[in-house]
């Protein structure tokens, strides 16, 4: 059964910084991996996907990477804003047809003015 | 805005009600998802419906009846809830003949079972 953990549960900083999300998955026999974004009370906006067969993706200043082998995927959101400030998921797809997604619980993002 | 909507946003109920939450999609999409958010645990998949018909019921217990008439809505019926069913319920959809694509999520309804 495939788990997805991410770390860290909460992050707080101060705008302008960089900083890494992390993701991790338990099988590494994956379609592909994506992160979402998640702002309270709201949906879920895909931010970056990133297929088995590719390394990374970027988007702006987001830059996400996959190691598949190892299991993990990495967030980089460069020069942190206040608007950054949300929940950030990574979801793994499993294959199939049916498109199943696991995710992990989530990092809440704090970027202070 | 995803395409996706959901109606109500917010909804408060008691054990003995029976209420349904809906879901619609403009995006011409064929496969619709029902997804639990509950506090401090990770989504999970409740339904997947490809193509109007349910392929996949995660174990979810049979107080939650899923409906599907046609490609662009889907329901979910909900009776005789618990306290412990009060969670943010997310829909999705996808093209489900593109592999590749992403899923797109509605805002949510938020569910208080008192």
């Amino acid at each position: 059964k495939q788990e997805v953990t991410q770390i860290p549960a909460a992050l707080s900083v101060p705008e302008g910084e960089n900083l890494v999300l992390n993701c991790s998955f338990t099988d590494s026999a994956i379609y592909n991996l994506q992160w979402f974004r998640q702002d309270p009370g709201k949906g879920l906006t895909s931010l970056l996907l990133i297929q088995s067969s590719q390394r990374e993706q970027t988007s702006g200043r987001l830059n996400a990477s996959l190691d598949k082998s190892s299991g993990r995927s990495t967030l980089y959101i460069a020069a942190s804003q206040p608007g950054d400030s949300a929940t950030y998921l990574c979801a793994v797809r499993s294959g199939g047809s049916n498109y199943k997604l696991t995710f992990g619980k989530g990092t809440l993002l704090t970027v202070n003015p | 805005e995803t395409g996706v909507t959901q109606t109500p946003r917010h909804l408060v109920m008691g054990m003995t009600n029976k209420k349904s939450l809906k879901c619609e999609q403009h995006l011409g999409h064929n496969a619709m998802y029902w997804y639990k958010q509950s506090a401090k645990k990770p989504l999970e998949l409740m339904f997947v419906y490809s193509l109007e018909e349910r392929v996949e019921n995660n174990s979810v217990p049979s107080r939650f009846s899923p409906e599907c008439p046609n490609s662009s809505h889907l329901f979910l019926h909900l009776h005789t809830l618990q306290p412990e069913d009060s969670a943010l319920y997310l829909c999705a959809s996808r093209n489900a003949d593109r592999p590749a694509d992403t899923q797109y999520f509605g805002p949510g309804t938020r569910l208080t079972v008192l």
